[in-house]
């Protein structure tokens, strides 16, 4: 099942911002919207966004989530050490009738 | 508190079949769907199936179509997932993970995850 695009790697300084991509098409993405998810490792992922940009609960203001056409961005600011995880968005495919997850990008915080 | 706990993961032979379960708790798990995602070792992670609440719609990825079967006894709170006819690429921590909306196409997914289980495809 073909996935969504996302690049391997983002590098940024302490209290920068952030912004990582994920790149899908109009049958997931562009008509269904994203969500985020972190993984720090060892542990399983953690919600972040869904439906563009809503924060479940304890989820920091830092965050924010946006789509574009077929593209949907999340945002981070102010990165602090413990933002340095993987992230993956995800969308529901409506011509697969499944769901496709991003190959994930790592976020490094310097 | 909310919780899932994943349990049957272990070391199996090619070729054979494996039961995953994950039981929930702290939220009536009735009224939600339920995924499984897995994770290969070093890899990103990869959606698997999923089953609406009620159990009358079942999805799932084109890896393992026609090999792996998604249930749920709401009786006992538990997802399952019944794997046969295992490939060595199917070794993967598999997470079960809620899903938080009515319809499993509905974007608000994924918002309760398990600690996973290791499953091993070995001979």
């Amino acid at each position: 099942q073909a996935g969504l695009t996302q690049p391997p790697s983002v590098s940024k300084g302490l209290r920068q911002t952030a912004t990582l991509t994920c790149t899908g098409n109009s049958n997931n993405v562009g008509s269904q919207g994203a969500l985020w998810l972190q993984q720090h490792q060892g542990h399983p992922p953690k919600l972040l966004s869904y439906r563009n940009n809503n924060r479940p609960s304890g989820i920091s203001e830092r965050l924010s989530a946006s789509r574009s056409g077929n593209t949907a961005s999340l945002t981070i600011t102010g990165l602090q050490p413990e933002d340095e995880a993987d992230y993956y968005c995800s969308a529901w495919d409506s011509s697969l009738s499944a769901w496709v997850f991003g190959g994930g990008t790592k976020l490094n915080v310097l | 508190q909310v919780q899932l706990v994943e349990s049957g993961g272990g070391v199996v032979q090619p070729g054979r079949s494996l039961r995953l379960s994950c039981a929930a708790s702290g939220f009536t798990f009735s009224s939600y769907g339920m995924h499984w995602v897995r994770q290969a070792p070093g890899k990103g992670l990869e959606w698997v199936a999923v089953i609406s609440y009620g159990g009358s719609i079942k999805y799932y990825g084109d890896s393992v179509k026609g090999r792996f079967t998604i249930s749920r006894d709401d009786s006992q709170n538990t997802l399952y997932l019944h794997m046969n006819s295992l490939r060595a690429e199917d070794t993967a921590v598999y997470y079960c993970a809620r899903h938080n909306e009515i319809a499993v196409a509905g974007n608000d997914a994924f918002d309760i995850w398990g600690q996973g289980t290791m499953v091993t495809v070995s001979s």
